[in-house]
């Protein structure tokens, strides 16, 4: 089945510096990826989508690569603030099934 | 998001017990899902349907049924609930058309349950 790895290792970053969010997933490549946001207590929140035939897409102080190469995406949010701090997830898309596959997750912490 | 509401926000309850978790949505959308999220888990699906007549097993479904009412909700039942299914539910809902940006999910803000 397939699988996806997040950071398990929390993130601690300082302000202003940027912060990189990786998500790597097995066998065959998704025909989409997206990224949320999660605060505690609270359900996620969609951030950025970016497509297999994609290799960046940008939004504000944030960039998302995919690389299938590799079978990766990188999550960047630059000049970075502690409001920032939250857990980032990911999720692919595959053909068949209609369903998002989520990551367990990566915990940003931005100090000031 | 408000638009997708959930009831009750917290629930504590017996091993053995019978509930259920209710989900609403005023966004108009065909598809609802039920997730549960555990401590370095993340989001695993447990049910989900793209329209009132369909209605399909996550990779967790043991232990839970579901009810699709109307358009707007979903409904998740514990039959008999056992401490393990102590976690944080969540409903989401998407549009009903495939491709990229419509199948982006709306969560709603969780139900925090605690099997006794």
């Amino acid at each position: 089945s397939q699988k996806i790895e997040q950071n398990s290792e929390a993130l601690n970053i300082q302000e202003g510096k940027t912060a990189t969010l990786t998500c790597n997933y097995t066998n065959y490549s998704p025909a989409y990826l997206q990224w949320y946001r999660q605060d505690p207590g609270r359900g996620p929140v969609f951030l950025l989508l970016i497509r297999e035939n994609e290799k960046e897409k940008r939004k504000e102080r944030l960039k998302v690569t995919f690389d299938t190469t590799l079978k990766q995406s990188l999550f960047h949010i630059t000049a970075s603030q502690p409001a920032d701090s939250a857990t980032y997830l990911c999720a692919l898309r595959y053909n068949q099934g209609g369903k998002l596959i989520f990551g367990q997750g990566t915990e940003l912490s931005v100090k000031p | 998001d408000a638009d997708v509401t959930q009831t009750p926000r917290n629930r504590i309850t017996k091993t053995g017990k019978r509930i259920m978790l209710e989900c609403s949505q005023t966004k108009g959308h065909d598809r609802m899902y039920w997730y549960r999220q555990d401590p370095g888990l993340g989001l695993r699906l447990i049910y989900y349907s793209f329209d009132v007549k369909d209605i399909n097993k996550g990779e967790i479904s043991d232990g839970y049924s579901v009810s699709r009412q109307a358009q707007a909700k979903f409904s998740l039942s514990l039959e008999s609930a056992i401490p393990n299914q102590t976690a944080l539910y969540f409903c989401a809902t998407s549009e009903g058309k495939s491709g990229g940006i419509k199948e982006t999910q709306y969560f709603g803000p969780g139900t925090r349950l605690l099997v006794l």
